[in-house]
């Protein structure tokens, strides 16, 4: 079982929509992230979080230390916001990192 | 945001040969760096920890002597992949851990194995 579960595993959203993508995990963390993978591979970290909420442009995540629940919102979702999210956590102060199996975003106009 | 670039961004080799994979990080030192392995609609795995100027940790079930890793300076860290075979075809991604604990990733490198 993975140490990190994210729902939905996909999701399609009308351009415009709002987004809410969720991330459960099960161990003690010192940080949990959310990446972004676009189809060409690379991967953008989006936030690391350790407590409360953070915001970057249309972006918005929140974490509950005490719930091991994460979320990450996109307000008024486009067709660029078309990835692969990914939410991850570290274990330990190391780095080291247990990954989710992504979800997969469609946005379309 | 800090920069970590890869090269190559892709490369097509035959089997038995080796590769060499660099990852830098262009306006930051990094202590730590990782190297992870992606295979199509898969997640992430992470092959080893690297650390600067000191042998790297391998995960479990990752040969180390098939993939050899050093890391000789606070901007760089090298994955080889000896003797590669088609199954070692991958996407191999680094990413590199600034002194905030933030990481920031490569663009990843595709390793295509005739």
């Amino acid at each position: 079982k993975n140490e990190v579960e994210q729902s939905p595993q996909n999701l399609t959203a009308q351009e415009g929509e709002f987004i809410t993508i969720n991330c459960s995990y099960s161990v003690g963390i010192s940080a949990l992230h959310w990446l972004q993978q676009h189809p060409g591979g690379g991967i953008v970290s989006l936030f690391m979080l350790s407590s409360g909420k953070k915001k970057h442009g249309r972006l918005i995540a929140t974490i509950n230390i005490q719930e091991k629940h994460s979320s990450l919102h996109i307000t008024a979702s486009h067709p660029r916001d078309s990835a692969v999210y990914i939410c991850a956590v570290s274990p330990d102060s190391w780095g080291k990192l247990q990954f989710g199996a992504g979800t997969q975003v469609v946005v379309t106009p | 945001g800090a920069v970590v670039s890869q090269h190559p961004s892709r490369v097509i080799c035959k089997s038995g040969t080796s590769v060499k994979i660099e990852c830098r990080s262009l306006d930051f030192q990094a202590t730590t760096m990782f190297w992870y392995r992606q295979f199509p609609k898969q997640s992430l795995m992470l092959m080893a920890t690297s650390n600067e100027g000191s042998k790297a940790t391998y995960e479990q079930g990752v040969e180390k002597d098939k993939f050899l890793i050093n890391h000789a300076s606070l901007t760089l860290s090298t994955l080889t992949v000896t003797s590669a075979h088609p199954e070692d075809s991958s996407f191999y991604i680094c990413s590199a851990r600034d002194q905030g604990g933030e990481q920031f990733f490569g663009p990843g490198t595709r390793l295509t194995v005739l």
